[in-house]
């Protein structure tokens, strides 16, 4: 298995609803991202996790919420979001060590109502 | 600091056409270099990369070259395809750092 996988592809989701975005890699890698991505502008940082622990948070609202059950695994949880957060959110993975690069899932496709 | 510049677009060729599109960064030390794609409604690709200066990254007909002393990682191919329209990022990953560094991206289109 060479990829990251999402879920879902897309989500509509009301300001007072809790939701949760997943991300999957099985290729043994040490860090994981999420990144959100408006239309037109490149990804933004919002966290990562390396070696299953939350190294970067880039200021993030605590309306988000990241988890890292396991290396493989990596949730974004949704609490009382707002029509700006209305965006493409990206995950990534990353082997690390002497190799430093990072590989992206599809994404998510969220609309906040 | 890091940073990335690379051109504005839209950039509008036709098919067959020679492309370039330029990028420079600003780091200290000695990052890594990248190019992503990403094609509508989808994520980021990596395109190609290069670890070192003199590097030279290649796929699917696209190369570019890690030239340190002009701080540059152009992106370039001989001919474009209308399968090549999509948004092109740069970025560099600073060394043993978890973060990258994007460009602002690229839109390409090509002309059939």
């Amino acid at each position: 298995d060479t990829e990251v996988t999402q879920t879902p592809k897309h989500l509509v989701m009301g300001m007072t609803n809790k939701k949760s975005l997943k991300c999957e890699q099985h290729m043994g890698h040490r860090a994981m991202y999420w990144y959100k991505q408006k239309a037109k502008k490149p990804p933004e940082l919002m966290f990562v996790y390396s070696y299953e622990k939350l190294s970067i948070n880039e200021s993030v609202p605590s309306r988000f919420s990241p988890e890292c059950p396991n290396s493989s695994l990596l949730n974004l949880h949704l609490h009382a979001l707002q029509p700006e957060d209305s965006a493409l959110y990206l995950c990534a993975s990353n082997p690390g060590l002497a190799r430093n690069e990072q590989f992206f899932g599809p994404g998510t496709r969220l609309t906040v109502l | 600091g890091n940073s990335v510049t690379q051109m504005e677009g839209p950039v509008t060729l036709s098919e067959e056409a020679f492309l370039t599109i330029n990028c420079t960064y600003t780091a200290t030390g000695y990052p890594s270099l990248f190019w992503y794609v990403q094609y509508p409604g989808e994520g980021l690709q990596l395109l190609l990369k290069a670890t070192k200066a003199d590097d030279k990254g290649s796929n699917k007909g696209f190369e570019a070259t890690y030239r340190k002393e002009t701080t540059s990682f152009h992106l370039e191919k001989g001919s474009v395809q209308v399968s090549d329209s999509a948004v092109y990022f740069c970025a560099l990953a600073p060394n043993r750092d978890d973060k990258i560094i994007f460009g602002k991206g690229t839109r390409l289109h090509i002309l059939p």
